[in-house]
C-alpha cells in the first residue's frame, strides 16, 4: 500500500523569504501523480500544484515549485517570496495513475500535513 | 458559480443518533468523495462514488453509509455505530478517474460534534 509522510508538523518563515516543505512517499508503482494542497484557517482545501511522475520536469505555479526526486520518492514544495496569505496547513497527496478507463478510483492518499506560519 | 456546497457548517448531535451530512456539486463531475479529517491525521477516505447508483468503501467506512441517487448529490450518514464521529468532514468531486489526473475540488466542510 502507498503511504505519504510529512515529517515537519510545523514550519515558520519570514515574509518575503523562501521555505521548503518536505514530503516523502512509498510506492511500488511507476506511474502516479503527486499533489500539494493548502488548507487555510477557513479549512477550504485548495490545490496548489500537481506533478505527474512520468514527467521529469518539476512543476511550477507562480511562487510555488516542487523538487520531484522520483528515485528518492521525495516531493518537496518550495514557496518563494512568502506572503502572509500563505499561512496554512499544507498537505502532500498521492494518487495512482489508472491503467485503463475506470481502472482506478482517483483516490488520494494524504500525508499528515505541515502547518506553515508566516512571520511579518 | 460552480462549486461544492456542504451543509450545515456546524452540526451537533447526541450520541446514539444518526446524522446525515449534505454534499451537492454543480460542476457536472461524475466522481464524488467523502473524507474525514482529524487533528494530526490528515484526510482519510470514507466512501467514494464514480457514477450514479454506485459507490465503494474507502479506508474507514465502518459506521458510515452513503447514497448516490443523483449525479449532483452524495449525502453521508454517520450512524450510531461510528465509535468516534466527532470530526471535520470534507466532500470532494472530480471528473472521471482517467488520465490525466483531474484534481479533486473540495467543499467547505462540516464540523460534526457528537456529545
Amino acid at each position: 500500500a502507498q503511504t505519504v509522510t510529512q515529517s515537519q508538523p510545523e514550519m515558520s518563515v519570514q515574509e518575503a523569504e523562501t521555505v521548503t516543505l518536505s514530503c516523502t512517499y512509498d510506492t511500488s508503482e511507476s506511474d502516479y501523480y503527486l499533489f500539494w494542497y493548502k488548507q487555510p484557517p477557513s479549512r477550504q482545501m485548495i490545490l496548489v500544484i500537481r506533478q505527474e511522475a512520468y514527467k521529469q520536469q518539476n512543476a511550477t505555479e507562480n511562487r510555488f515549485s516542487v523538487n520531484f526526486q522520483k528515485a528518492a520518492k521525495s516531493f518537496s514544495l518550495k514557496i518563494s517570496d512568502s506572503q502572509l496569505g500563505d499561512a496554512a496547513m499544507y498537505f502532500c497527496a498521492y494518487r495512482s495513475a489508472p491503467l485503463n478507463y475506470g481502472g482506478a478510483t482517483n483516490k488520494l492518499i494524504f500525508g499528515t500535513g505541515t502547518l506553515l506560519a508566516v512571520q511579518p | 458559480d460552480g462549486g461544492i456546497t456542504q451543509s450545515p457548517k456546524y452540526l451537533f448531535r447526541k450520541e446514539g443518533q444518526n446524522v446525515t451530512l449534505s454534499c451537492e456539486q454543480n460542476l457536472n463531475h461524475d466522481a464524488m468523495y467523502w473524507y474525514r479529517q482529524d487533528p494530526g491525521q490528515g484526510l482519510r477516505l470514507i466512501y467514494y462514488s464514480q457514477i450514479v447508483n454506485d459507490f465503494q468503501k474507502g479506508d474507514i467506512a465502518e459506521g458510515y453509509s452513503v447514497s448516490r441517487e443523483k449525479k449532483e448529490s452524495f449525502p453521508l450518514t454517520v450512524t450510531s455505530a461510528q465509535k468516534n464521529p466527532t470530526a471535520f468532514y470534507l466532500c470532494a468531486s472530480s471528473r472521471r478517474a482517467e488520465k490525466p489526473a483531474y484534481e479533486q475540488y473540495f467543499g467547505p466542510g462540516t464540523r460534526l460534534t457528537v456529545t
